[in-house]
């Protein structure tokens, strides 16, 4: 089982719909990462998250630590949403990411 | 603030070869950690770097190595490379103190014929 576990690994929206991303994890963290990959590689860190909600534009994350989960909403879609999008733990007492499998969004017009 | 920046961002190499891959981290950060990311396997932690110390490795074999300088720049070495290496080569830094998001570079996209 992997420690952490993303769902669903593909998902594909209309343009406005609302999007949840779910992640679980087994493991001690100090910090849940989302991230975003857009084609070509780059990676960018959405959030870092220790407790609670995190709000950035169309963007939330929330995570819950007793439940060991956490959510990525995005609020009215669009196609340039399209990506995949990561879900990552900072093991306690390291720098050392351990990451999901990834969900790959596609938002059409 | 300069993002961090890998270098060189494409690169092909042949079996057997090595190859040496540099990654700049954000001025003022002191912790580099280097990720493989492969279709098959996703994204796997290789290493990560703390004021010139290695803190964390993970399973990949000893043909893997880095190290970083005194001005926190890190470098990840290859040696013999496979077929199996082929990959996009991501680094990551962040401030430990207090412990920040991680930041990653572009990548460095080898590929070994």
């Amino acid at each position: 089982k992997n420690e952490v576990e993303q769902s669903p690994q593909n998902l594909t929206a209309q343009e406005g719909e609302f999007i949840t991303i779910n992640c679980s994890y087994s493991v001690g963290i100090s910090a849940l990462h989302w991230l975003q990959q857009h084609p070509g590689g780059g990676i960018v860190s959405l959030f870092m998250l220790s407790s609670g909600k995190k709000k950035h534009g169309r963007l939330i994350a929330t995570i819950n630590i007793q439940e060991k989960h956490s959510s990525l909403h995005i609020t009215a879609s669009h196609p340039r949403d399209s990506a995949v999008y990561i879900c990552a733990v900072t093991l306690s007492n390291t720098d050392k990411l351990i990451f999901g499998t990834g969900t790959r969004l596609q938002v059409f017009p | 603030k300069a993002g961090v920046t890998q270098t060189p961002r494409y690169l092909i190499k042949t079996r057997g070869q090595q190859v040496t891959l540099s990654c700049s981290p954000i001025s003022g950060h002191r912790s580099v950690s280097w990720y493989q990311q492969t279709p098959g396997q996703g994204l796997q932690f290789l290493f990560e770097y703390f004021s010139e110390t290695q803190r964390n490795k993970g399973n990949f074999p000893g043909r893997f190595s880095g190290r970083q300088f005194s001005n926190s720049r890190s470098e990840m070495n290859v040696s013999t490379l496979e077929l199996g290496d082929s990959a996009l080569y991501l680094c990551a830094s962040s401030s430990s103190v207090p412990r920040t998001e991680a930041f990653f570079g572009q990548g460095t996209r080898l590929t070994v014929v």
